[in-house]
């Protein structure tokens, strides 16, 4: 198994671009998740999805879209990138059978906007 | 507000000695906690979790953790530290509400084992 993958590993982006990072996983996870990472702040979830075709808001949900049209992908697209979206960027999956929650994440990536 | 909280941004030890890295939790109910690992450049890594029975669950790597209902607390430890050990640790809790997969995650402790 791949696991999580994420692509890229790295982006630079000028304000007002937009970029798709991809997320794929191959463990038929139901529960897929979009994470930022700030210094000093810990993860914070972005959009999360619990299935294909359900998508829902995290807590920083502001600037970002998501899809789940299959149960391996989750792309997280930035629509007008600006530099408070500079961060390391995680995806993750698990499962959301009782017992089975914990979370396997990508390898991130790192992005900054100038 | 739900929120964990790591109190120590960073656990100096020597290596040989005993760690601990705390972990408290503000989540009504019973919620489901987890330790997760990060090495530098890298994702995250799980560690162990806590979703009932016995309340000091053993992980990977030699750590364990105790869970404490009454201090709402879910310090991980470690009896004989690594320098390998080196790394950012992450609290992590899933509150218990039907439907709910927000994971709710602590700022992180660093853990800097010195040779």
């Amino acid at each position: 198994n791949a696991g999580v993958t994420q692509t890229p590993k790295f982006q630079v982006l000028k304000t007002g671009q937009s970029m798709t990072l991809q997320c794929a996983q191959d463990m038929n996870h139901e529960y897929m998740s979009w994470y930022r990472q700030d210094p000093g702040m810990g993860l914070r979830l972005i959009h999360y999805s619990v299935g294909a075709g359900i998508t829902d808001q995290g807590e920083v949900p502001n600037g970002y879209n998501v899809s789940r049209s299959t149960t391996e992908d989750f792309p997280l697209r930035l629509l007008s990138a600006a530099p408070s979206q500079t961060s390391v960027y995680f995806c993750a999956s698990s499962y959301s059978f009782r017992g089975l929650y914990e979370q396997y994440f990508g390898p991130g990536t790192r992005l900054t906007v100038t | 507000a739900q929120s964990v909280a790591q109190p120590e941004d960073q656990v100096n030890v020597a290596e040989g000695n005993p760690l601990t890295v705390k972990c408290t939790y503000s989540v009504s109910g019973n919620p489901y906690l987890f330790w997760y690992v990060q090495y530098p450049n890298r994702g995250l890594q799980f560690l162990l979790k806590y979703i009932t029975g016995d309340n000091l669950v053993k992980g990977s790597y030699g750590f364990e953790a105790e869970f404490n209902k009454s201090q709402t607390s879910f310090h991980l430890k470690k009896p004989s530290a690594l320098v390998s050990d080196s790394a950012l640790y992450f609290c992590a809790v899933r509150p218990p509400a039907s439907g709910t997969y927000k994971y709710i995650f602590g700022t992180g402790t660093r853990l800097k084992v010195l040779a």
